[in-house]
């Protein structure tokens, strides 16, 4: 079984300040995890995946996630805010080797304040 | 220039009539899916099909029917049984060890 918690449905931060957005995950296998980013009334972007080789992955926008299996996380962040950043973010996770059935998180809202 | 297109992008039912919305894919992939979003809930999953002719519901697959006859395409049908379908509906495909990709999706709203 798999799943995926975001903390905070709403993150607010001031341009130019650091994006933290919190991610963990329950996975009784290894697992793949996902960020995705979706701007309004459009479909999902991947922001960055992590399969298991380096920890900390570096994704598109100058987004990376670590993944940390002692605290089971994989959280997202951002050194500066940038107001094109406002968005939904969500985490997944799926299992290595199950069938391809991803689990996603409900999304967290970043909001970006000039 | 490959991707998945999901029409229309918005559409309305009224109460009692079944609606289909579009997805088609260019990327050569295999498997398909559509997810249903609902503020605040993420997105559940309503069908995927891993191969032509093949579908497997998924947690939410009550009031919805799907087909999958050509590798391109995966229609979804909401049906008159599906009581609360306004929503926004996602299609994704994906290739062989590779990230789900998504269409734009489509709003459905009930008149």
């Amino acid at each position: 079984a798999q799943s995926v918690t975001q903390l905070g449905s709403h993150v607010s931060v001031s341009e130019g300040a650091l994006v933290l957005l919190r991610c963990n995950y329950s996975s009784s296998v290894p697992p793949y995890l996902f960020w995705y980013v979706q701007y309004p009334n459009q479909g999902l972007q991947l922001l960055l995946k992590y399969t298991s080789a380096a920890t900390l992955v570096k994704g598109i926008n100058g987004f990376e996630a670590e993944f940390k299996k002692s605290e089971t996380s994989f959280h997202l962040t951002k050194p500066s805010a940038h107001m094109r950043d406002a968005a939904e973010y969500f985490c997944a996770v799926r299992i290595s080797g199950g069938s391809y059935i991803p689990t996603f998180g409900r999304g967290t809202s970043l909001i970006v304040h000039p | 220039d490959g991707g998945i297109t999901q029409s229309p992008k918005y559409l309305f039912r009224k109460e009692g009539q079944n609606v289909t919305l579009s997805c088609e894919q260019n990327l050569n992939h295999d498997a398909m899916y559509w997810y249903r979003q609902d503020p605040g809930q993420g997105l559940r999953l309503i069908y995927y099909s891993q191969i032509v002719n093949d579908f497997q519901k998924g947690d939410i697959a009550e009031g919805y029917s799907v087909s999958r006859e050509k590798k391109e395409s995966f229609p979804l049908t909401v049906t008159s049984a599906q009581k609360n379908p306004t929503a926004f509906y996602l299609c994704a495909s994906r290739g062989l060890n590779q990230p789900q990709h998504f269409g734009d999706g489509t709003r459905l709203s009930i008149l």
